[in-house]
């Protein structure tokens, strides 16, 4: 599975979009980016996943570039609630194995 | 709320106790998988079971021992452990082992060994 790279951290007002980048300048054709994040205290959540095409549902969108070397995630209207280390993976999907491997993350802080 | 339920939330042992971790899920899900994850750094995945066999061993030590009695249960059970070993082991299914599926989390079991 392609790496990716993340900010460490970043800060982001209350009701503003976030936008979280992840650079996978190594990924495949066949492998799909997914982001999770990580409320503190909490297990990891899934946010949503992509190959190619811009995806959006209720949590996030995400918007792959057309090369497919980088992503953003958009939180459109972030709270107080979205505070969270946000985890961007690339893995090939219908592999042998669902293998999961996270890098180290983006702490979004989301300021009053 | 998680849909997968891991017990106890907070666990202390000494190093020659035995103990186990339980891991429970009822979304019909048929891939189960054990992570450790240490303070401040991401989740590492330990165990894969793909229909209630064993898949993947991630070269973890042999005080940890999984177990996956049915498709909805979980286990880990812990035999002489080590301080190092002290972490937050998250547990999480998918619907199938072999296709991308997202994974559910549960909230974890935050073990202390003494």
């Amino acid at each position: 599975d392609a790496k990716t790279t993340q900010p460490t951290s970043m800060d982001c007002a209350e009701g503003r979009a976030a936008n979280l980048p992840c650079n996978h300048s190594t990924i495949s054709g066949n492998e799909y980016v997914y982001w999770y994040r990580q409320i503190h205290s909490q297990g990891p959540q899934y946010i949503i996943h992509g190959l190619k095409n811009n995806e959006t549902n209720e949590m996030a969108s995400l918007i792959i570039t057309e090369d497919r070397k980088s992503s953003t995630l958009i939180l459109p209207h972030a709270t107080l609630r979205d505070t969270a280390v946000y985890y961007c993976i690339v893995r090939v999907e219908g592999g042998a194995t669902n293998k999961l491997i996270f890098g180290t993350g983006t702490l979004l802080a989301v300021q009053p | 709320d998680t849909e997968v339920t891991q017990t106890p939330k907070h666990l202390v042992m000494g190093m020659t106790n035995k103990k186990s971790l339980k891991c429970e899920q009822h979304m019909g899900h048929r891939a189960m998988y054990w992570y450790k994850q240490k303070a401040k750094k991401p989740p590492e995945l330990m165990f894969v079971y793909s229909y209630e066999k064993l898949s993947i061993n991630e070269s973890v030590p042999s005080r940890f021992s999984p177990e996956c009695p049915n498709s909805s249960l979980l286990n880990l059970h812990l035999h002489a452990l080590q301080p190092e070993d002290s972490a937050l082991y998250l547990c999480a299914s998918s619907q199938t082992p072999g296709r991308g599926q997202p994974q559910h989390f549960g909230d974890g079991t935050r073990l202390s060994i003494l």
